[in-house]
């Protein structure tokens, strides 16, 4: 079964960029993966999904400061011009037809 | 509008039952695999359980297995996960999931 690996925190400036990772375990590397916020106190909201090839399908009014890129078996997400609700946890996610959904452990995204 | 709303949650004791129903709508239902997904106090994301469009299949987490049943009445647009022998472990926050998407989640807890 596929796992996901993300680290546990990042931190960037206000109006700054980050970029989190997500990396799939070996043998897994074809896997798409989607990509979720939840702000604190909230349910989780989805963000994008990211193909293999980088090619990446966002969510209805997801802002344009969030994109999606992929490097062998790690798919990222940037997000630019930093805002303060930006601050959240940032979940990875993998499917397949007839199988368990897999979530990365997450990344609590703090912005300064 | 596209949504997931779910209703079912509360306070049950160890040992006890309690029925999970999602109502889902704005999105043709009977096309879709199903999910339960759900999060502890303070921890990630874990899927629960998953439902074939047409119910012929489904899905559990192995902490689950034989105490959770996922159903689905396409007529109604609406999938049920029915927990029995509920343990202190169980209590989370459980959320209805489409692939991309996500209900607003209730409150299971299970405490004496």
């Amino acid at each position: 079964q596929v796992v996901l690996t993300q680290s546990p925190s990042a931190s960037a400036s206000l109006g700054a960029s980050v970029k989190l990772s997500c990396t799939l375990s070996s043998g897994h590397s074809s896997y798409a993966v989607a990509w979720h916020q939840q702000q604190p106190g909230k349910g989780p909201r989805y963000l994008m999904n990211i193909n293999s090839d980088g090619s990446h399908s966002k969510g209805d009014g997801i802002p344009g400061r969030f994109s999606g890129s992929s490097s062998g078996a790690v798919r990222y997400l940037t997000i630019s011009s930093l805002q303060s609700e930006d601050e959240a946890d940032y979940y990875c996610q993998a499917w397949g037809t007839g199988i368990p959904w897999v979530f990365g452990g997450g990344t609590k995204l703090t912005v300064l | 509008e596209v949504q997931l709303v779910e209703s079912g949650g509360g306070l049950v004791q160890p040992g006890g039952s309690l029925r999970l129903s999602c109502a889902a709508s704005g999105f043709i239902f009977n096309n879709y695999w199903m999910s339960w997904v759900r999060q502890a106090p303070g921890k990630g994301l874990e899927w629960v359980a998953n439902i074939k469009a047409d119910g012929s299949e489904k899905y559990y987490v192995d902490s689950v297995k034989g105490r959770f049943t996922i159903s689905r009445d396409n007529a109604k647009n609406s999938v049920y996960l029915q927990m029995n022998s509920l343990r202190a472990e169980d209590t989370a926050i459980y959320y209805c999931a489409r692939l991309f998407l996500w209900g607003q989640g209730t409150l299971v807890s299970v405490s004496s």
